[in-house]
């Protein structure tokens, strides 16, 4: 079955304590993104891959790193959370890119609780 | 820079009702992509449809119509005979021609009552 799959979906941490959010898709996908969702906000964009070692930024970069390493994998990595981190966060990926003609899929979503 | 708006925070109708979602997209490019996604209770999010700037023909799909107005700057999104089920969060959605970010608009949550 096609999927994005993200670990953990449910994640209560504290302050400044590193954690990694994992992806995975079995599409074969090019691109991935990470999304953030904040009540009132919507969905905003955090990082984006447009294929292996080739990442960029989005609109709320700040605090998040990411790599991508292998087609399948991507990664988002919090190296010190703080509470205004605490959010819904979704992983998708798609063949090429919103901009192309194909849909993007998205994860379950993994929802972050910083203390 | 790309901006979607979604001035409707929350709507409430009775099952059966026709509702209408109201997008509004605001770019320079020539090129771009919009969408609408449904996220419902559960939390995943669902594609509903893709429409490019160059295709400004309308789409129905069972209960689910969707009229793109180039003129406004508008891809409004029509539910016939709403039904429970309905009920969600829906996200309208800008891609522009050459990037790779996706602009969503900050919802608007359907809520249909029996």
């Amino acid at each position: 079955e096609a999927q994005v799959t993200q670990n953990p979906r449910y994640l209560i941490t504290v302050t400044g304590k590193k954690l990694t959010v994992t992806c995975s898709q079995n599409m074969n996908h090019e691109y991935m993104s990470w999304y953030r969702q904040d009540p009132g906000l919507g969905l905003r964009q955090i990082y984006y891959s447009m294929n292996v070692e080739v990442t960029d930024k989005g609109d709320v970069p700040e605090g998040y790193k990411v790599s991508r390493k292998e087609k399948r994998n991507f990664p988002l990595i919090l190296e010190s959370p703080s509470p205004n981190q605490t959010s819904l966060y979704f992983c998708a990926s798609s063949l090429w890119g919103p901009s192309g003609t194909d849909t993007q899929y998205f994860g379950p979503g993994t929802r972050l609780t910083v203390l | 820079a790309q901006k979607v708006t979604q001035a409707q925070t929350e709507i409430s109708v009775v099952e059966k009702e026709d509702v209408t979602l109201d997008c509004v997209y605001e770019t320079r490019d020539t090129t771009y992509y919009l969408f609408w996604y449904k996220q419902p209770p559960s939390g995943e999010l669902v594609f509903l449809i893709r429409r490019n700037s160059f295709d400004e023909q309308n789409e129905i799909s069972g209960r689910y119509s969707w009229n793109f107005q180039k003129s406004t700057s508008s891809f409004n999104f029509t539910i016939t005979a709403s039904q429970v089920v309905d009920s969600a969060v829906y996200f309208c959605a800008l891609s522009v021609g050459g990037y790779s970010t996706l602009t969503f608009g900050k919802g608007t949550m359907l809520l249909v009552s029996p």
